[in-house]
C-alpha cells in the first residue's frame, strides 16, 4: 500500500499568512494526487486535482505543486473561511490512501 | 447540478448488517466510477471501496474486505454498500463520491453508521 505522510498535523496561523502543507508518498505516484478542505460536519471539498490543477470555483490563493513523492498545498494569504482541515489523497493505486490531515487553526 | 444523497445509516448491533444507498442525480451516473469513503468520529478520512462505471471492477480496503460489498444499479442511478458482520470500529460517517478519473470531485453529505450494543 502507498502511505501518505502529511505534515504538519496542525498549525496556527493568522489571517493574511502564507500557509504550506506537505504530503509525502511512500513511492512515486507521479501527479496522481489531490487536496481537499473539510469543515466540521461537512463533506470534503476538492481544491486541487492532478497535483496542481485548481478546481473550478476555488480561489486562486490555493495552489498545489510537486510530483513523484513530495507534494505541497499552499494558501498564499489565509482568509477567515480557510480555517479547516486539509487532506491529501493519492489515486495512483489501490487502496486509495489519504494523508492524516492538517488542521489549520486561528492564531 | 450534481447531487449525491446517502441514506440507510443508523444504529446497529455488532455482528449485524446494514445497507447504505447513494442516490445520484444531475449527471450521467453510468459514466463514472463511484467510491465509498468513511470518517470515524473525530478522525481522518478512510477510503472504503470503489466500483467501476459498469460494475465490472470492485476494490476494497483491507479493513472491510470480505465483509462489505459495493454494487450499483445504473438503471436507477443508485450506488449501494452492503455491510455485514459490523464491528464497533466501523462506526463512521459514510460518504459516496464520484470519480472523474482523478480524485473524487463530488461528495454526498454523508450518513452516520453507529455500531453499538
Amino acid at each position: 500500500d502507498i502511505q501518505m505522510t502529511q505534515s504538519p498535523s496542525s498549525l496556527s496561523a493568522s489571517v493574511g499568512d502564507r500557509v504550506t502543507i506537505t504530503c509525502r508518498a511512500s513511492q512515486d505516484i507521479g501527479n496522481d494526487l489531490g487536496w481537499y478542505q473539510q469543515k466540521p460536519g461537512k463533506a470534503p471539498k476538492r481544491l486541487i486535482y492532478a497535483a496542481f490543477n485548481l478546481q473550478s470555483g476555488v480561489p486562486s490563493r490555493f495552489s498545489g505543486s510537486g510530483s513523484g513523492t513530495e507534494f505541497t498545498l499552499t494558501i498564499s494569504s489565509l482568509q477567515p473561511e480557510d480555517f479547516a482541515t486539509y487532506y491529501c489523497l493519492q489515486h495512483n493505486n489501490y487502496p486509495r490512501t489519504f494523508g492524516q490531515g492538517t488542521k489549520v487553526e486561528i492564531k | 447540478q450534481v447531487q449525491l444523497v446517502e441514506s440507510g445509516g443508523g444504529v446497529v448491533q455488532p455482528g449485524r448488517s446494514l445497507r447504505l444507498s447513494c442516490a445520484a442525480s444531475g449527471f450521467t451516473f453510468s459514466g463514472y466510477a463511484m467510491h465509498w469513503v468513511r470518517q470515524a468520529p473525530g478522525k481522518g478520512l478512510e477510503w472504503v471501496a470503489v466500483i467501476s462505471y459498469d460494475g465490472s471492477l470492485k476494490k476494497y480496503a483491507d479493513s472491510v474486505q470480505g465483509r462489505f460489498a459495493i454494487s450499483r444499479d445504473n438503471s436507477k442511478n443508485t450506488l449501494s454498500l452492503q455491510m455485514n458482520s459490523l464491528r464497533p470500529d466501523d462506526t463512521a460517517v459514510y460518504y459516496c463520491a464520484r470519480d472523474p478519473n482523478t480524485v473524487p470531485d463530488c461528495w454526498g453529505q454523508g450518513t452516520l453508521v453507529t455500531v453499538s450494543s
